[in-house]
């Protein structure tokens, strides 16, 4: 069965500092993976997505993900944290062939002045 | 830009009573889904909708319907609530029109039963 674990529930990182929240994913074929933002009181706003192609895919407001095949691993990153960037971040896989997906349990960032 | 709009975003309900709440997206999007969403589970599907009065159950479809007799319509139904229902409910809506297209997500429902 498809899955996807968020290893952390809580990252703590200094502004101006780079972010790493991590992913990994368990499937059977080729992952179709998927990365979340959501703010207080909001629904879930879409960052990124891996397909197919480049193992470095680059997303909304500068974040970027890497998939490694070799540790099943899809990681989001962002080089330079932001105040703003504190929020709960969730990992997302496609469940087999079907449009639906299959959410990690969520890492909250929370990035210090 | 796509709009998913729940109509409520915090409702109070007594236990035993039916609720409904309503999802609608703007972007003619085939696919529809509910979800819930509890601290330290993440989201968990409830049901989904590929078309027109068609459905297909999720994980926890238990205690929950739902209906969709207009393309942009998705709504999900508590029978008889009860208080473990109480959670943020997130509707969300998607296309079939290419590979891997994300769900777009509403503002959710702060549901709390008592």
């Amino acid at each position: 069965a498809q899955s996807v674990a968020q290893p952390e529930d809580q990252v703590n990182v200094a502004e101006g500092n780079p972010l790493t929240v991590k992913c990994t994913y368990s499937v059977s074929g080729n992952p179709y993976l998927f990365w979340y933002v959501q703010y207080p009181n909001r629904g879930l706003q879409f960052l990124l997505k891996y397909i197919t192609g480049d193992n470095l895919v680059k997303g909304s407001y500068g974040f970027e993900a890497e998939f490694n095949k070799s540790q099943t691993s899809f990681h989001l990153k962002k080089p330079s944290a932001l105040v703003s960037d504190s929020a709960l971040y969730f990992c997302a896989v496609r469940e087999g062939n079907t449009d639906k997906l299959i959410f990690g349990t969520g890492t909250r960032l929370q990035v210090f002045p | 830009d796509v709009k998913v709009t729940q109509s409520s975003r915090y409702l109070v309900k007594r236990t035993g009573e039916k609720v409904f709440l309503e999802c609608v997206q703007d972007m003619d999007h085939e696919n529809m889904f509910w979800y819930r969403q509890d601290p330290g589970l993440g989201l968990r599907l409830i049901y989904f909708s590929y078309d027109v009065k068609m459905k297909e159950k999720g994980d926890i479809p238990e205690g929950y319907s739902v209906s969709r007799e207009k393309k942009e319509r998705f709504s999900l139904i508590l029978e008889s609530a009860s208080t473990n229902q109480t959670s943020m409910y997130l509707c969300a809506s998607s296309t079939r029109r290419g590979a891997g297209s994300p769900l777009h997500f509403g503002n959710g429902t702060r549901l709390t039963v008592t």
